[in-house]
């Protein structure tokens, strides 16, 4: 089945605690990004990862690093958390990136809840 | 980057009525998207308009596309306590940014 697999969908943890959640995708895509949504601030984009060894700053990268390594994972990690960063994260992924085709739909993962405190 | 903005923020209507969503945004697109998000879970990407498109069917859901107004509308129609969720718009063009930026959403609850 052709999926977005976050990992873990539950976390609390404690300040500082460096910690990283996992994106894996099985349909080759080549475009893979994450968000944060958090009440009354929507969806916002933290990275995005045209391809193997190709990452760019979304809207809100402060306190995160991402890699991509291989193409079909592309980690979350949060070197130092703060409560700051308590949110709901999505990992999605796309065909292709949106100037070579544009309206590649996006698909989402079922999201990590993290709890800094 | 291209950000649609939904309206109404929340709407609630009886299982059975058609419920209509706009979005707005601001410049040229190449095609805009409609999402669902169910509480707590990912976006389930629903259908895309391409810009030279006016309206598009899939199952209960009728999309249409008014570039002249920069806007779109999703009917879902004879709707069903399932369709409780909210729902984005992500309008793209090539001449973008690499992503996609959502709103905040229009929250739709199906009353049984």
């Amino acid at each position: 089945e052709a999926q977005v697999t976050q990992n873990p969908r539950y976390l609390i943890t404690v300040t500082g605690k460096k910690l990283t959640v996992t994106c894996s995708q099985n349909m080759n895509h080549e475009y893979m990004s994450w968000y944060r949504q958090d009440p009354g601030l929507g969806l916002r984009q933290i990275y995005y990862s045209m391809n193997v060894e190709v990452t760019d700053k979304g809207d809100v990268p402060e306190g995160y690093k991402v890699s991509r390594k291989e193409k079909r994972n592309f980690p979350l990690i949060l070197e130092s958390p703060s409560p700051n960063q308590t949110s709901l994260y999505f990992c999605a992924s796309s065909l292709g990136t949106f100037r070579i085709l544009p309206g590649s739909p996006l698909h989402f993962g079922n999201g990590t809840r993290l709890t800094v405190t | 980057s291209q950000q649609g903005e939904e309206d109404p923020q929340a709407l609630s209507i009886q299982e059975g009525e058609n419920a209509t969503m706009n979005c707005s945004y601001k410049t040229s697109i190449n095609n805009l998207q409609w999402y669902r998000q169910n509480s707590g879970r990912g976006l389930v990407h629903l259908i895309l308009i391409r810009s030279n498109e006016r309206e598009k069917h899939s199952g209960r859901l009728r999309v249409t596309l008014d570039t002249s107004k920069k806007s779109s509308s999703l009917l879902i129609t004879a709707s069903r306590a399932a369709d409780t969720a909210s729902y984005f718009c992500a309008p793209s063009s090539i001449q973008g940014a690499q992503k996609l930026v959502f709103g905040q959403g229009t929250r739709l609850t199906i009353n049984p």
